[in-house]
């Protein structure tokens, strides 16, 4: 069945570091991919998504391509900020209109 | 523009006990999802529906776990009798349409712990 798999953390870095955080996914068909955003104390907000192959979503100077060819949704930032500490989770929305969530990766960014 | 709501949000019961949370999506949002969230892991559908009426309801434990929509607008999922592995942030979110290109919006969840 569909299914997401992501970097497990948590990840610490300094700021102004480069992030990456690695999302694969199995699926039949094409999937829609997200990816999603939980800071403390909040709930779930949409950070970006992708629809189709090649895709590449981006906000807040997030981004991630849509790689058919090797499965992948990595999410990546330039310089992050102690502001982009949170929990982010990759997810993907099948053929069947289910949404399937990774078990998410908790970033923090010490000053 | 008001968020989704949900409540209660934290609720702790023993097991074998009966809970019901409540959801109210954004106005006009025709689509709702309930998730469950155990911790650790990321969210799980529970069921889905378009208006009234159920889309999915596959994952479930429809033994129970069980969810209404009777208006097409705010949401009530109850569990009946409540087991220890019940225990998690049960998720509420919305979204226009069903569709991948309509954004889901999530509310703040209710915890509940089963002792």
């Amino acid at each position: 069945g569909d299914s997401v798999t992501q970097m497990e953390g948590p990840v610490t870095l300094s700021e102004e570091a480069f992030l990456t955080i690695n999302c694969t996914y199995t699926a039949t068909g094409y999937p829609s991919l997200f990816w999603y955003v939980q800071y403390p104390g909040e709930g779930l907000q949409l950070l970006l998504k992708a629809t189709k192959a090649d895709d590449k979503g981006s906000n807040k100077g997030f981004e991630a391509t849509y790689r058919k060819e090797t499965t992948s949704f990595h999410l990546e930032k330039g310089s992050v900020q102690v502001s982009d500490s949170a929990v982010y989770f990759c997810a993907l929305k099948g053929t069947g209109n289910q949404f399937y969530f990774g078990t998410g990766t908790s970033l923090t960014v010490i000053p | 523009e008001a968020g989704v709501a949900q409540s209660p949000r934290y609720k702790i019961i023993e097991k074998r006990q009966s809970v019901a949370f409540w959801c109210n999506p954004i106005s006009g949002h025709a689509t709702l999802y309930w998730y469950q969230q155990i911790l650790g892991q990321g969210p799980k559908l529970l069921i889905q529906f378009q208006n009234n009426g159920v889309v999915d309801d596959s994952q479930l434990p429809k033994d129970r776990f069980s969810a209404e929509r009777l208006k097409g607008v705010d949401s009530t999922l109850k569990i009946q009798p409540a087991k220890l592995e019940d225990s998690a942030v049960y998720l509420c979110a919305s979204s226009f349409q069903a569709s991948s290109y309509n954004e889901q919006f999530f509310g703040p969840g209710t915890r509940l712990t089963v002792l």
